[in-house]
């Protein structure tokens, strides 16, 4: 079974639509969650990371859900330039800080 | 300029050839990390460091080899390059804390031809 497990999508949505990405790990000893953005063949960067009570930034919510070990990404009002692979990212710490990615899941807004 | 930079940027080779990938990063962290990507599969792991002295195998080690030669660089050989190790290959390093997260170079696109 994978570490981090994710739809590949491709989720196509309108311009100002809201969508929602779920992620769930395999290991209940996962502490640290994030969420990444990867533009096509260009290098992951950090999108926010998950904190158990939940973050917003702007547009964009995570939520952490560890009984079903799960977390979420919720995109509202999408953007052209919200257009992307996301990546979930789980962090052990006794492992040391060794990340486990998802395979992503790809978003396309069209306008 | 970039915090973690690739050299080279893109590479073709043929099999059996020697090829190094390097990566340098002026972020002051200890550890550094190299991953390929593969479409469907992915980041995987192939090796990684958490100061100079320590490197670890990841996943996918086999076929790959590493030098940390300093803090700041971390090197990737294929010591006989194969067709089926093309692939997009990424250096990350991240600081030590566990809330701490990986800042990626701008990749490598190697093709085993």
């Amino acid at each position: 079974r994978k570490e981090v497990e994710q739809d590949p999508g491709p989720f196509n949505v309108p311009e100002g639509a809201t969508v929602a990405f779920n992620c769930t790990y395999s290991n209940s000893a996962s502490q640290s969650f994030f969420w990444y953005r990867q533009d096509c063949r260009k290098e992951p960067k950090l999108l926010m990371s998950v904190y158990s009570s939940g973050n917003e930034d702007g547009r964009f919510t995570a939520q952490l859900n560890r009984a079903s070990q799960y977390i979420s990404l919720l995109i509202r009002d999408s953007k052209l330039s919200d257009s992307a692979t996301y990546l979930c990212v789980v962090n052990r710490e006794y492992n040391f800080n060794k990340f486990y990615f998802g395979s992503g899941t790809k978003l396309n807004v069209k306008p | 300029d970039a915090d973690v930079t690739q050299t080279p940027r893109n590479r073709i080779t043929k099999t059996g050839k020697r090829i190094m990938l390097e990566c340098s990063q002026t972020k002051g962290h200890d550890r550094m990390y190299w991953y390929r990507q593969d479409p469907g599969l992915g980041l995987r792991l192939i090796y990684y460091s958490f100061d100079v002295k320590d490197i670890n195998k990841g996943e996918i080690s086999d076929g790959y080899s590493v030098s940390r030669q300093a803090q700041a660089k971390f090197s990737l050989s294929l010591e006989s390059a194969i067709p089926n190790q093309t692939a997009l290959y990424f250096c990350a390093t991240s600081d030590s804390g566990l809330l701490d997260t990986q800042y990626f170079g701008p990749g490598t696109r190697l093709t085993v031809l």
